[in-house]
């Protein structure tokens, strides 16, 4: 049983420049989170992917946009990079919308330099 | 931001103690608070959760304890091993709002 896949592990880019982060859902599941965790802080919502649309977004501006795919997987395009984005993105899966039960990739590791 | 506060930053417990982590949250909308367990390089890993409609909720050695009243939990690692050096992080969310709101980690070493 797969569980929640993303790529790139780790990527560097430079200020200004723009960003896509890739995620597949555990197996099972049809809905999709992304997360921004700073180090040594707890993660913070960023958005959620249902039947391909955005369902419920946070405090993020809208250099943050995503997509969701017919087969379920999602991206996340961060534009003009700004060296405060440098972070952990995790993608978490869940049954559907609306569960709390959500389960974690291992993140994609993002600097911004 | 934050609705939920996370205690302590740090923890060293030897190995067979109890190690206890708590948390408390301001929105009283909340009902469900999960445990999550992170190594170093690694995603968070979901460890115990509880709705607040019972105080205790018991998993092999990770209990998770509920005050509803004070709008508080924990969580108790009972003979705690060097295998349970991580962070942990607490969390909560209400059905229906995807947001899940987290606190900001303890990190917990276990001394042989």
């Amino acid at each position: 049983d797969a569980g929640v896949t993303q790529s790139p592990t780790h990527l560097i880019k430079t200020r200004g420049q723009q960003v896509t982060l890739r995620c597949s859902p555990k197996s099972g599941h049809d809905t999709v989170s992304w997360y921004q965790q700073a180090l040594g802080q707890g993660p913070q919502f960023i958005f959620q992917y249902y039947e391909e649309e955005e369902r419920q977004r946070g405090n993020f501006p809208d250099r943050f946009s995503g997509h969701q795919f017919p087969n379920y997987s999602s991206e996340l395009n961060v534009n003009a990079l700004l060296l405060g984005d440098s972070a952990l993105y995790l993608c978490a899966s869940s049954f559907t919308t609306g569960t709390n039960t959500i389960y974690f990739g291992e993140g994609s590791w993002l600097t911004v330099v | 931001q934050q609705q939920v506060k996370q205690s302590p930053q740090s923890l060293i417990v030897q190995k067979g103690g109890i190690s206890i982590i708590n948390c408390a949250y301001e929105n009283t909308a909340f009902d469900y608070f999960p445990w999550y367990q992170q190594f170093p390089g690694k995603g968070p890993a979901l460890l115990i959760a509880i709705r607040p409609d019972v105080s205790e909720k018991k998993e092999g050695r990770f209990t998770i304890s509920f005050n509803k009243s004070a709008k508080q939990f924990s969580l108790h690692i009972m003979d705690s091993q060097p295998g349970d050096s991580a962070t942990y992080f607490c969390a909560a969310s209400r059905e229906g709002d995807n947001d899940m709101r987290f606190g900001a980690g303890t990190r917990l070493t276990v001394k042989p």
